[in-house]
């Protein structure tokens, strides 16, 4: 099983609303990461979790929360999003690799369309 | 730093045409080098990977070979499908203390007519 697994696949939201997306994976992948994707344009990276640590923040602005709260799963908590913030967000997962390894891939999941209005 | 340059698009091909999309990469050493695929409405998925040099991933009659001489790793296909209409991404992998980061090329458009 290669497959990660992203919920909702779309979403409307109000700027005052929170709401959360979701991704899980079962491969015992140890890095988990976050997207962003606009439209005609290649993924952003948002955030790195290593071993349910975040590792990386790509200056994200505080409206977007990231939570790792086990090995096989990840969430994204939004909060006050504006409307620039519509996107695909798109999760992630590789193996941890030990230092020179040069095998492992990223898988990414299907993605949730996210419309802020 | 790193970065990935596609040829831009969008490119519009008939059906059983040969495609080639242009990537080349800077970087530091030798990264492993990615090609991937993205079908409308949907997520990215791998479609070939090369490790090292002279390395040549292929996969659904898709090849690219990994040039380090030219720092290229150029997508080629014999014969396209118009199930192949998708847009693709060129990347590379940096590692980051056991996790890594892709750095993906700009992305190419690429519609097949029948």
């Amino acid at each position: 099983d290669t497959e990660v697994t992203q919920t909702p696949k779309h979403l409307v939201m109000g700027m005052t609303n929170k709401k959360s997306l979701k991704c899980e994976q079962h491969m015992g992948h140890r890095a988990m990461y976050w997207y962003k994707q606009k439209a005609k344009k290649p993924p952003e990276l948002m955030f790195v979790y290593s071993y349910e640590k975040l590792s990386i923040n790509e200056s994200v602005p505080s409206r977007f929360s990231p939570e790792c709260p086990n090995s096989s799963l990840l969430n994204l908590h939004l909060h006050a999003l504006q409307p620039e913030d519509s996107a695909l967000y798109l999760c992630a997962s590789s193996p941890w690799e030990r230092a020179g390894g040069t095998k492992n891939i990223q898988y990414f999941g299907a993605g949730t369309r996210l419309s802020v209005l | 730093g790193n970065s990935v340059t596609q040829m831009e698009g969008p490119v519009t091909l008939s059906e059983e045409a040969f495609l080639t999309i242009n990537c080349t990469y800077t970087a530091t050493g030798y990264p492993s080098l990615f090609w991937y695929v993205q079908y409308p409405g949907e997520g990215l998925q791998l479609l070939l990977k090369a490790t090292k040099a002279d390395d040549k991933g292929s996969n659904k009659g898709f090849e690219a070979t990994y040039r380090k001489e030219t720092t290229s790793f150029h997508l080629e296909k014999g014969s396209v499908q118009v199930s192949d209409s998708a847009v693709y991404f060129c990347a590379l992998r940096q590692s980051l203390q056991g996790a890594q980061k892709l750095v993906f090329g700009q992305g190419t458009r690429l519609t097949i007519n029948p």
